[in-house]
């Protein structure tokens, strides 16, 4: 009964490969997250989608594109992997998108990316 | 740009004491402030959010204020555990998607 599944946990990885990481939620959510985490801990969001809609594209590099089949599904394909790109990237869910509040964030358990 | 500030990166505090967590906001005016809890390896979980015209909100052992004069939201830990040792997030920003760098919060026995 896993709320917010993310495969896989670690992906070790060359530089210059291309990758997926998969999420999923069964929560009936509306609306879907990716946020890298670095190795100083600091959480920043990338990507929103609200019903396969991209909502939020912060200041990624192209070489990160999101996909997301339906409204319970958030892939992230990354190209050309870097150094830089290690980290840790969370998928998220919340309720629906609303401008204002209220809606709480359900996290999955994170993916470590390493590029060696 | 919009900030989400806190301050401390680690706090220690002895066990049955009260931990409080700090976290400032800068440059707009937040509608709302979540709080958050991140063990090692582990996916941030939703403890608290408050509200702009909430001027505190509690869950068991947990208290949140919200001071929009001092543009600071504190976290507070009453009775604080071991078990309660872990990385405290605050989030906030117009969308709710900044988070503060974190507290590394360790209650010690």
């Amino acid at each position: 009964d896993t709320a917010v599944s993310q495969t896989p946990k670690y992906l070790v990885t060359q530089m210059g490969n291309d990758k997926s990481i998969k999420c999923e939620q069964n929560l009936g959510h509306d609306t879907m997250y990716w946020y890298k985490q670095d190795s100083k801990k600091f959480l920043k969001i990338m990507f929103s989608y609200n019903n396969k809609e991209l909502i939020i594209n912060e200041t990624v590099p192209n070489r990160f594109s999101p996909k997301s089949p339906d409204k319970a599904h958030l892939n992230l394909h990354i190209n050309s992997l870097e150094l830089g790109d290690s980290a840790v990237y969370f998928c998220a869910s919340s309720l629906t998108w609303t401008s204002g509040p209220y809606n709480e964030q359900f996290f999955g358990p994170g993916t470590r990316l390493t590029v060696l | 740009s919009q900030k989400i500030e806190q301050n401390s990166e680690a706090l220690n505090i002895q066990e049955g004491k009260t931990a409080t967590l700090t976290c400032n906001y800068t440059n707009y005016s937040p509608a709302y402030l979540q709080w958050y809890r991140q063990d090692p390896g582990r996916g941030p979980v939703f403890l608290l959010l408050i509200r702009e015209n909430e001027k505190e909100k509690r869950k068991e052992r947990l208290k949140v204020t919200f001071d929009t004069t001092l543009k600071q939201s504190l976290f507070h830990i009453t009775a604080s555990q071991p078990a309660d040792s872990a990385t405290y997030l605050c989030a906030g920003g117009a969308d709710g998607l900044t988070f503060g760098k974190g507290t590394h919060l360790i209650i010690q026995p």
